[in-house]
């Protein structure tokens, strides 16, 4: 069966260490695989995406990798702050644009 | 200012009494989607529209209806509501369908809806 999982539901880290997670799939062949930041009662907001054929993307203090061998993706955010705590998803596109498929969320607290 | 609007933001209805929840986009957006949240599940998708008076199912559509007949306005309809429909929506919208892969998805602030 077709499956989108995130390493787990609550992170806690401290602040200025690298929070790192994580995004599994199976039976599922994207083209890209986005991720959002989204915090209590709003609607999600865009991070990063990146491309099937991509092994890495980065973006200020966020690096996104993609490896479709192992159908996973790594989400890390460097020198984490109180400020990055929210429930980041993971969204798979799986036809180019029309049809996307959400993973449930990881919930990242950043303790000061 | 950019942005999806939703109304209403919270609702709570009855079983069988017909409702709509409108999303508006001022971004000239040709791309929307509707999703639902709930919890342990994610975001799943329920329909969507690559342009006006062009519409398509998602993953979850059964219970829902959607029209496009404005860029703007993509209300989602629930003609007979039914308490498993008890979620939280968001309205999503994206230039161009073709080009959404490498632009973003913009998400609307969600409607909270309880059906008893």
């Amino acid at each position: 069966s077709q499956k989108i999982e995130q390493n787990s539901e609550a992170l806690n880290i401290q602040e200025g260490k690298t929070a790192t997670l994580t995004c599994n799939y199976t039976n599922y062949s994207p083209a890209y695989l986005q991720w959002y930041r989204q915090d209590p009662g709003r609607g999600p907001v865009f991070l990063l995406l990146i491309r099937e054929n991509e092994k890495e993307k980065r973006k200020e203090r966020l690096k996104v990798t993609f490896d479709t061998t192992l159908k996973q993706s790594l989400f890390h955010i460097t020198a984490s702050q109180p400020a990055d705590s929210a429930t980041y998803l993971c969204a798979l596109d799986l036809s180019y644009g029309q049809n996307f498929v959400f993973g449930p969320g990881t919930r990242l607290s950043v303790l000061p | 200012e950019a942005q999806v609007t939703q109304n209403p933001r919270y609702l709570i209805t009855v079983t069988g009494k017909k409702l709509t929840v409108t999303c508006s986009q001022n971004m000239n957006h040709e791309y929307m989607s509707w999703y639902r949240q709930d919890p342990g599940l994610g975001l799943r998708q329920i329909y969507y529209s690559m342009n006006v008076e062009v519409t398509d199912k998602g993953d979850v559509p059964e219970g829902y209806k959607v029209s496009r007949k404005e860029k703007r306005n993509f209300p989602l309809i629930l003609e007979s509501p039914s308490p498993n429909q008890t979620s939280l929506y968001f309205c999503a919208s994206s230039p161009n369908f073709a080009r959404i892969s490498t632009d973003t998805q913009y998400f609307g602030p969600g409607t909270r809806l309880t059906v008893l």
